[in-house]
């Protein structure tokens, strides 16, 4: 079944603790990003990815990083969580020249 | 960067009747522009989608409309079931790309399907 993949689901953490939110497609796809949706706010970009090795900012990059040493993983790392990252996370990807995006199932972050 | 504008926030509608939800993008040069449902505790689902060079894009009983002139466009739900109950997005590509480089999203609507 084509599908992006995100791991955990859910996730309590500390302030400070560093922590790393997996996602994987098995599409094949070039394009892949990852988005933080808060109430009233709806969904924000924070990292987006053309193809491995080449990452890009999005409108909310502060506190995150990514990596994209492989088409199919694109990790996005906290590497010192504070509570206003407490969001829903969700990782997407697209194959280049389709431009339909599918998105994982999310990750509910608690920053405490 | 894009600036993507969504109302109303949220649509209660009789089942049966047609719903109507509008966007206003700021980028001339986006050319792409999605529509997501998402149902509770799910991912965003890709619903329709329309590119600058169509003006209306149907299937069965969703349509999408794009004025380019006047940077907007809308989600046109026919015949609504309760089953159509969700939170829907609309969104625009990040310049002239196609949503290579991601796509800039509205605050959503909450359509609500009044048995």
């Amino acid at each position: 079944e084509a599908q992006v993949t995100q791991n955990p689901r859910y996730l309590i953490t500390v302030t400070g603790k560093k922590l790393t939110v997996t996602c994987s497609q098995n599409m094949n796809h070039e394009y892949m990003s990852w988005y933080r949706q808060d109430p009233g706010l709806g969904l924000r970009q924070i990292y987006y990815s053309m193809n491995v090795e080449v990452t890009d900012k999005g409108d909310v990059p502060e506190g995150y990083k990514v990596s994209r040493k492989e088409k199919r993983n694109f990790p996005l790392i906290l590497e010192s969580p504070s509570p206003n990252q407490t969001s829903l996370y969700f990782c997407a990807s697209s194959g280049k020249g389709y431009y339909g995006y599918t998105f994982g199932s999310g990750t509910r972050l608690t920053v405490v | 960067g894009e600036n993507v504008e969504q109302h109303p926030s949220t649509l209660s509608v009789q089942e049966g009747d047609s719903a109507v939800i509008k966007c206003t993008y700021s980028d001339s040069a986006s050319n792409y522009f999605p529509w997501y449902k998402q149902e509770l505790g799910k991912g965003p689902q890709l619903i329709i989608d329309i590119r600058s060079n169509v003006g209306e894009k149907k299937d069965q009983r969703i349509a999408v409309t794009l004025n380019k002139t006047a940077k907007h466009f809308s989600l046109h739900i026919t015949e609504t079931q309760p089953e159509d109950s969700a939170v829907y997005f609309c969104a625009a590509s990040r310049g002239s790309g196609g949503g290579a480089d991601g796509l800039t999203f509205g605050k959503g609507t909450h359509l609500i399907i009044q048995p």
